[in-house]
């Protein structure tokens, strides 16, 4: 079946330091790609998404491409905030369905 | 629009009672969806509805039931909860036209459960 492994954490960086988390997927076909974002105490938030090969969704300064070569779509930032601690989800979604299939979520705390 | 919204907040139940967690969405969505989330489990779909009247079961489905008699509305229930269920529940919703939309789903605040 679809599954997406990410690194599980936990993660805390300094403010300013590079971020990346790697995600990778097994599906067929050709699913589409999201991160979710949880900040504490609140629901998921889509963050970004790719629908393709070598899309590339970014937001907030966060950035992920769409590798179906190496069944990837890490998130990565180049400097990042105190307010980017939060949890951090890769999904898929299969063409022809709703149902999200998610990893099991990265957390992230960023220090001053 | 209030988004999708889910009550109550938290919850403590004992082993064998019942109770119904409630959700709503007012973007007139037509896929709706229910997750528990666990630690180092990440989400977990439950049950999902592609309308109103229409059900299905997700990969977690035992112990709870659903039903979707409005578009708005997509009710959770724990018949005889047990300590296995204490999780964070979350609804989602999109406009989800299988296959034909890349839609975002939109999730709700949550509802934290503890069965003792």
């Amino acid at each position: 079946g679809d599954s997406v492994t990410q690194m599980e954490g936990p993660v805390t960086l300094s403010e300013e330091a590079f971020l990346t988390i790697n995600c990778t997927y097994t599906a067929t076909g050709y699913p589409s790609l999201f991160w979710y974002v949880q900040y504490p105490g609140e629901g998921l938030q889509l963050l970004l998404k790719a629908t393709k090969a070598d899309d590339k969704g970014s937001n907030k300064g966060f950035e992920a491409t769409y590798r179906k070569e190496t069944t990837s779509f890490h998130l990565e930032k180049g400097s990042v905030q105190v307010s980017d601690s939060a949890v951090y989800f890769c999904a898929l979604r299969r063409g022809g369905s709703e149902k999200l299939v998610f990893g099991k979520g990265m957390k992230l705390t960023v220090n001053p | 629009n209030a988004g999708v919204t889910q009550t109550p907040k938290f919850q403590v139940l004992k082993t064998g009672q019942s109770m119904t967690l409630q959700c709503a969405q007012d973007m007139n969505h037509e896929y709706m969806s229910w997750y528990r989330q666990d630690p180092g489990m990440g989400l977990r779909l439950i049950h999902y509805s592609v309308g109103a009247g229409i059900t299905d079961q997700g990969e977690v489905p035992n112990g709870y039931n659903v039903s979707r008699s409005t578009t708005e509305d997509f009710p959770l229930r724990l018949l005889s909860a047990a300590p296995s269920q204490t999780s964070v529940y979350f609804c989602a919703s999109s406009y989800g036209v299988a296959g034909l939309s890349t839609d975002t789903q939109y999730f709700g605040p949550g509802t934290r459960l503890t069965v003792l």
